[in-house]
């Protein structure tokens, strides 16, 4: 068992609201990546957050944004919803220098 | 940049057969790679890494992936497949110091038939 927990594991939301995701990364882990699984697609790398700040970011717009916080957990924040947003969100921790991440069960979101 | 290309989509197999998974990358700089499963409804799971010295590299559930430099490949490979097996995988290259900034490839279903 990883110990990366996501939450929600379902969510729709309509065209051009927000939305705010979370993760609770495995204990002892201060490093968190989010990536986005489209349908049929593998993960892309969104943004990685060390120790409160971001610490690289992939090809998304800034309507992307995120948040680490003193524990480690994280939030995945997304404004004005479009309908290819719809996806998989998954989230890893890390510790800083391991080379292997944990990922959590992602969180579904729908877009209508 | 990065890139990693799974050549296979799909990859239908019979129970207890052996079975490939082709990767390939491309990357100018030198690279730690992975291999990743993923179920129905559920995360990543860590098969294994390659991050240096021996070519050959045993993961769990008697999975392995032979790394080549030459070819800028890291297939995986398993002698005898189970329906467990049945899954998404994915191969993964992020370069040193990038840990958990991971590309990752398409992805390859198997279907592994009784």
């Amino acid at each position: 068992e990883t110990g990366v927990t996501q939450s929600p594991t379902h969510l729709i939301k309509t065209r051009g609201q927000q939305v705010t995701l979370r993760c609770s990364s495995q204990s002892g882990h201060n490093t968190v990546s989010w990536y986005q699984q489209a349908l049929g697609q593998g993960p892309q790398f969104i943004f990685q957050y060390y120790r409160e700040e971001e610490n690289g970011r992939g090809n998304f717009p800034p309507r992307f944004s995120g948040l680490q916080f003193p524990n480690y957990s994280s939030e995945l924040n997304v404004n004005a919803l479009e309908l290819d947003d719809s996806a998989l969100y998954l989230c890893a921790s890390s510790s800083q220098g391991n080379t292997e991440a944990f990922f959590g069960q992602g969180t579904r979101l729908t877009v209508v | 940049a990065q890139s990693v290309t799974q050549l296979d989509s799909q990859v239908p197999v019979f129970e207890e057969a052996p079975v490939e998974l082709r990767c390939n990358y491309s990357s100018s700089v030198s690279v730690y790679l992975f291999w990743y499963v993923q179920y129905p409804n559920q995360g990543l799971q860590l098969l294994l890494k390659y991050l240096s010295g021996s070519t050959l590299v045993k993961g769990i559930n008697g999975f392995e992936a032979e790394f080549n430099k030459s070819q800028t490949s890291f297939h995986l490979r398993k002698p005898s497949v189970h329906i467990s097996d049945t899954a998404e995988y994915f191969c993964a290259v992020t370069g040193p110091g990038g840990y958990n900034k991971l590309i990752f490839g398409a992805g390859t279903r198997l279907a592994v038939h009784p």
